[in-house]
């Protein structure tokens, strides 16, 4: 069965903070891996992912795959409060659907 | 704003009953993807449909059911609603079932059951 590990659970860091989520995978015919951004209902696309070592950038987030280790990191540099959310990693495999971690809530306090 | 809606916003119902979501998905988008979650976890696969047909089905009961209509919105239809249904009802619309297409989500449906 496809499986999707996210850690930590939760997280607190003060405005400022370096934080690194983690996203385990162990799923058949791997295709891509995805970050989502979670407020309060809708998930909203922060990166896809499906070569090994190349990072994708946007503003203050940063994420790279690693298909040897089956996992995938999620780094926000300069935390702001309104980053506080949480944070979805979900894997498709070829011909079935997205399977989603628990995700990690990340709290940013000022 | 994804430009994908989802309607009611919320619903209270009670244990028995029946319900009917409904989404609208992203202009131009043909696909439309359910997704149940439950609190504290994370968005999990019901089923999608492609082009008014269904297109794969995750793990759940035959009381679980939805359709699409030829502009692409999409209901999703509860029968015999248990405690464990209440959860936040998440749709997605994209440009194809295909991975390399975004999904893009709508703002849900938080049901609960009483």
């Amino acid at each position: 069965e496809d499986k999707v590990v996210q850690s930590p659970l939760s997280l607190v860091v003060h405005e400022g903070d370096t934080v690194t989520l983690n996203c385990s995978y162990e799923v058949t015919n791997f295709r891509s891996l995805l970050w989502y951004k979670q407020e309060k209902k809708a998930p909203t696309f922060l990166f896809m992912l499906t070569s090994s070592g190349i990072e994708k950038k946007s503003g203050r987030l940063s994420s790279i795959l690693d298909k040897k280790e089956l996992s995938s990191i999620l780094n926000i540099t300069a935390t702001q409060t309104g980053d506080s959310a949480i944070y979805l990693c979900a894997v498709e495999a070829y011909n079935t659907p997205l399977v989603f971690g628990k995700g990690t809530r990340l709290s940013v306090i000022a | 704003e994804t430009g994908v809606t989802q309607s009611p916003t919320h619903l209270i119902k009670t244990r028995g009953q029946q319900v009917t979501l409904r989404c609208s998905s992203q202009s131009g988008h043909n696909t439309v993807s359910w997704y149940q979650q439950a609190l504290g976890q994370g968005p999990q696969f019901i089923f999608q449909y492609y082009r008014e047909e269904e297109n794969g089905r995750g793990n759940f009961p035959p009381r679980f059911s939805g359709l699409q209509f030829p502009n692409y919105s999409s209901e999703l239809n509860v029968n015999a609603l248990e405690l464990d249904d209440s959860a936040l009802y998440l749709c997605a619309s994209s440009a194809s079932g295909r991975a390399e297409e975004t999904q893009y989500f709508g703002p849900g449906t938080r049901l609960l059951v009483l």
